[in-house]
């Protein structure tokens, strides 16, 4: 079992440029977590998905999209990189009637 | 809103000591409090609790939760420097896709 994997590990962008980061988990979990980490804000949720086929905003969507796209894949879009969402990404799954999330190991974007 | 609020927010500490980290949140639709560790990395799943008094205890640390003061306290005792991380604080709400609201987490540096 890998458990939650992101890829890619790093990524360096420039202003208007886009990407995916991508999150899969091979736990058969059913709800999927998208979070950004920075100094002195703690995690904060970006998108999360209850379950395949549904998505919902978090604290900060704005300047992302996501897609479930099965039950194990949930992908995170920045359409047009800015300063600002340079940060430590982490996914993260629960399993249904569970608390406890499992975190990937994170991605590592800096935006310039 | 609902908040989480851990103290203190950074600890310095010699191998040795024994340390309290402390977690606060506010009462409305609780429903579980997690404690997590994070290193350089992702982070990683420590207890969960949900019952007041019910002491949770893994090696050298332990937790707790008090529902009427609405707070839970990590203990960790005979520390090593393998404990220096930041600890994170989460609480989950009843009946919101289970979303964690986080603290901004402790930093704990063990020394020599």
């Amino acid at each position: 079992n890998a458990g939650v994997t992101q890829t890619p590990k790093f990524q360096v962008l420039k202003t208007g440029q886009s990407m995916t980061l991508q999150c899969a988990q091979d736990m058969n979990h059913n709800s999927m977590y998208w979070y950004r980490q920075d100094p002195g804000m703690g995690l904060r949720l970006i998108y999360y998905s209850a379950s395949e086929g549904t998505t919902d905003k978090g604290e900060v969507p704005n300047g992302y999209n996501v897609s479930r796209l099965n039950k194990r894949e949930f992908s995170l879009r920045l359409e047009s990189a800015a300063p600002s969402q340079t940060s430590v990404y982490f996914c993260a799954s629960r399993l249904a009637g569970q608390e406890t999330q499992y975190f990937g190991p994170g991605t590592r974007l800096l935006v310039l | 809103e609902d908040k989480v609020v851990q103290s203190p927010l950074s600890l310095v500490v010699h191998e040795g000591d024994t340390v309290t980290l402390n977690c606060s949140y506010e009462v409305t639709n609780f429903r579980s409090l997690l404690w997590y560790k994070q290193e350089k990395k992702a982070p990683t799943f420590l207890f969960m609790l949900t019952s007041s008094g019910i002491e949770k205890k893994s090696g050298r640390l332990s937790s707790i939760l008090d529902k009427k003061e609405l707070f839970s306290i990590l203990n960790i005792t005979a520390t090593q420097t393998g404990d220096s991380a930041v600890y994170l604080c989460g609480r989950g709400n009843a009946g919101n896709n289970r979303k964690l609201i986080w603290g901004l987490g402790t930093s704990l540096a063990v020394n020599p």
